[in-house]
């Protein structure tokens, strides 16, 4: 049982515009604590996707964009494309420790 | 640009002790935090814990006292000692900077991760 939700699997048309939310309570995302979102390609390590719920780091397509909203955040692609395909976790902080959502799978019909 | 690599024993006997070591390259350890992430076959991401550059550390409450993390900057590297082994420990270790912000800190830069089983 992770400490943030995300869904399971979320999945979209090449092309289209796919949101993944994370829901998180008053003890973290709610209390004010950053988001960051990774991407996670199959056999490889996770890539910060997203730092301080909205910035992206260099290299990072604008086709991703984060969002933040009381106790809920989330990762928007738009145009996605079939390199997308993989799992993307949100993280935040919780009583001194970082927090992971249990990751949602992306797939690109 | 800064690189993270993982190393140790790939099979460690329940009971035992976990011990990895994570060597950074392309920059200095000392002016940044780390920490050691773990992924389960098939499950999500498990912080385990981190190392502040002021040499504060903090774990992961559910590992109950069995975690230890320690840098070594005259070797450019930071390590992870796991104590009493199980098999729920078995998992894909990864080594992570961490960008320590106002509100929290993420990770912005990961070993590939090891591989390590709890076997007899």
């Amino acid at each position: 049982q992770s400490v943030l939700t995300q869904p399971p699997s979320v999945s979209g048309a090449p092309g289209q515009r796919v949101t993944i939310p994370c829901t998180g309570s008053s003890s973290n995302i709610g209390a004010g604590y950053d988001v960051y979102w990774y991407q996670q390609l199959p056999g490889t390590a996770p890539k910060l996707l997203i730092y301080g719920n909205i910035n992206r780091p260099s290299g990072v397509p604008d086709r991703f964009s984060g969002s933040k909203s009381g106790t809920s955040a989330s990762l928007a692609i738009n145009g996605l494309q079939a390199e997308d395909e993989a799992d993307y976790y949100c993280q935040s902080y919780d009583s001194s420790q970082a927090v992971f959502g249990g990751g949602t799978q992306l797939t690109v019909l | 640009q800064v690189q993270l690599q993982e190393s140790g024993p790939g099979l460690v006997k329940p009971s035992e002790t976990l011990s990895l070591t994570c060597t950074v390259s392309g920059g200095s350890i000392s002016s940044y935090s780390w920490s050691w992430i773990r992924q389960s076959p098939g499950k999500g991401l498990e912080w385990i814990g981190f190392i502040h550059y002021s040499g504060t550390t903090n774990y992961n409450p559910s590992l109950k006292g069995r975690v230890t993390i320690s840098v070594d900057t005259s070797k450019n590297q930071f390590s992870l000692k796991l104590s009493s082994v199980t098999a729920a420990d078995t998992a894909v270790y990864h080594c992570a900077r961490a960008m320590v912000a106002a509100a929290g800190y993420g990770f912005d830069c990961w070993g590939q991760g090891t591989q390590v089983t709890v076997s007899s």
